[in-house]
């Protein structure tokens, strides 16, 4: 059982926009800033999205991050089947101190 | 260009110990800005972060209490790396392991090597 709550599974078709959901606590989310990773087969993770809205360089403007109080998105416009891959937030804990992190979303471009 | 390496075995046996290194190239180990850490990620469980250690005047250390009683993360000012050390691991401590570099996100992670816990 994951700290940080996400949806199991996701699905869009090419064209699409979709949202992945992050849902956490006062003690998290609600206290700190939100990270997201994609996870692709057999690779490291990327970072996607950091301090909830900001993108690396690099990331394509299609992805967009987004915090309202204890809980987080990730928006993915104009899906491309590349974008299918396993997507993980992250948030630092206070009270574990430590980071915890959603369980994942996979999502399937049909 | 932070770049982190990793090495180790990726079969250890059952109630033995994981030991893991990551060299850094491009940053410090004792940079005052950052943090190194350890994540793993296995099917069943995900990603979960284990531990990182930090510089800041003193040496830091924060694990996750999943594994506390387990863990130890050193780093090696020498040779500018960090390491894990998971003693009594399980079946269930099979996973890929990473390093990455913080502190508010990881940005820079190493290639991953996925440890095998089987006797």
């Amino acid at each position: 059982q994951s700290v940080l709550t996400q949806p199991p599974s996701a699905s869009g078709t090419p064209g699409q926009r979709v949202t992945i959901s992050c849902s956490g606590s006062s003690s998290n989310i609600g206290r700190d800033t939100v990270n997201w990773y994609q996870l692709l087969p057999g690779t490291a993770p990327k970072l996607l999205i950091y301090s909830n809205n900001q993108r690396p360089s690099g990331v394509p403007d299609r992805f967009s991050g987004s915090k309202s109080g204890t809980s987080a998105s990730l928006a993915i416009s104009g899906l491309q089947s590349e974008d299918e891959a396993h997507y993980y937030c992250a948030a630092w804990d206070g009270s574990l101190n430590g980071w915890v992190f959603g369980g994942g979303t996979k999502l399937t471009v049909l | 260009q932070v770049q982190l390496q990793q090495s180790g075995p990726g079969l250890v046996k059952p109630s033995q110990t994981l030991s893991l290194t990551c060299a850094i190239s491009g940053d410090s180990v004792s940079s005052n800005s950052a943090a190194w850490n350890w994540i793993r990620q296995s099917p069943s469980r995900g990603l979960e972060w284990l531990g990182r250690t930090y510089y800041r005047s003193k040496w830091y250390n924060d694990y996750a209490v999943s594994v506390k009683s387990r863990i130890t993360i050193n780093p090696d000012t020498s040779k500018n790396q960090f390491s894990l050390q998971l003693n009594s691991v399980t079946l269930d401590d099979t996973a890929v392991y990473y390093c990455a570099r913080g502190p508010s996100y990881f940005r820079y992670w190493g290639q991953g090597t996925l440890v095998t816990v089987s006797s």
